[in-house]
């Protein structure tokens, strides 16, 4: 039993690259999440899914698009990178939107 | 709106000191409380919860209590180990939504 994973661990983008970010959960939950963590400012939510097929908007979406591709995987894209999006990127995933959510072990993104 | 604050770090004390770190909320109704940890290097992982007013989570010697007339949550450790350094996250789950909110951390270093 993995939990959360993500692909990969650490990564190097120049401006305007492109890249996915990947997320897998064994735990058979329904709802998934992307967050990111900025120095001094905790983890902000980007995109959820309440459930498979479903995608919705968090704090911060801007730059961003979401897949969930199965119930078990859950990508973040960044179609244009920019600098403003150096960050570590948290994916967690919960039984349902009111359950306890658990964090995959993150991805260190630098956009130079 | 939903937020979390909690005290400035660093922290830093002596191996068997007690601990205390400050979290108060700010939400309407009845949120679910939690202290999230983060290791080094590492993701975040679950310390403790409690879904309603006046219960206590406890984990690994780690104390919070749900405290309603305060909103607070905060978290305690009659002994700290070298091993507990990390950066301590609160967090809040409203009912109405699925994001989590969370504090801006706070930083331990517990010194032999």
């Amino acid at each position: 039993n993995a939990g959360v994973t993500q692909t990969p661990k650490f990564q190097v983008l120049k401006t305007g690259q492109s890249m996915t970010l990947q997320c897998a959960q064994d735990m058979n939950h329904n709802s998934m999440y992307w967050y990111r963590q900025d120095p001094g400012m905790g983890l902000r939510l980007i995109y959820y899914s309440a459930s498979e097929g479903t995608t919705d908007k968090g704090e911060v979406p801007n730059g961003y698009n979401v897949s969930r591709l199965n119930k078990r995987e859950f990508s973040l894209r960044l179609e244009s990178a920019a600098p403003s999006q150096t960050s570590v990127y948290f994916c967690a995933s919960s039984f349902d939107g009111r359950d306890t959510q658990y964090f995959g072990p993150g991805t260190r993104l630098t956009v130079l | 709106g939903d937020s979390v604050t909690q005290m400035e770090g660093p922290v830093t004390l002596s191996e068997e000191a007690f601990l205390t770190i400050n979290c108060t909320y700010t939400a309407t109704g009845y949120p679910s409380l939690f202290w999230y940890v983060q290791y080094p290097g590492e993701g975040l992982q679950l310390l403790l919860k409690a879904t309603k007013a006046d219960d206590k989570g406890s984990n690994k010697g780690f104390e919070a209590t749900y405290r309603k007339e305060t909103t607070s949550f905060h978290l305690e450790k009659g002994s700290v180990q070298v091993s507990d350094s990390a950066v301590y996250f609160c967090a809040l789950h409203s009912n109405s939504g699925y994001a989590l909110n969370f504090g801006k951390g706070t930083s331990l270093l517990v010194t032999p």
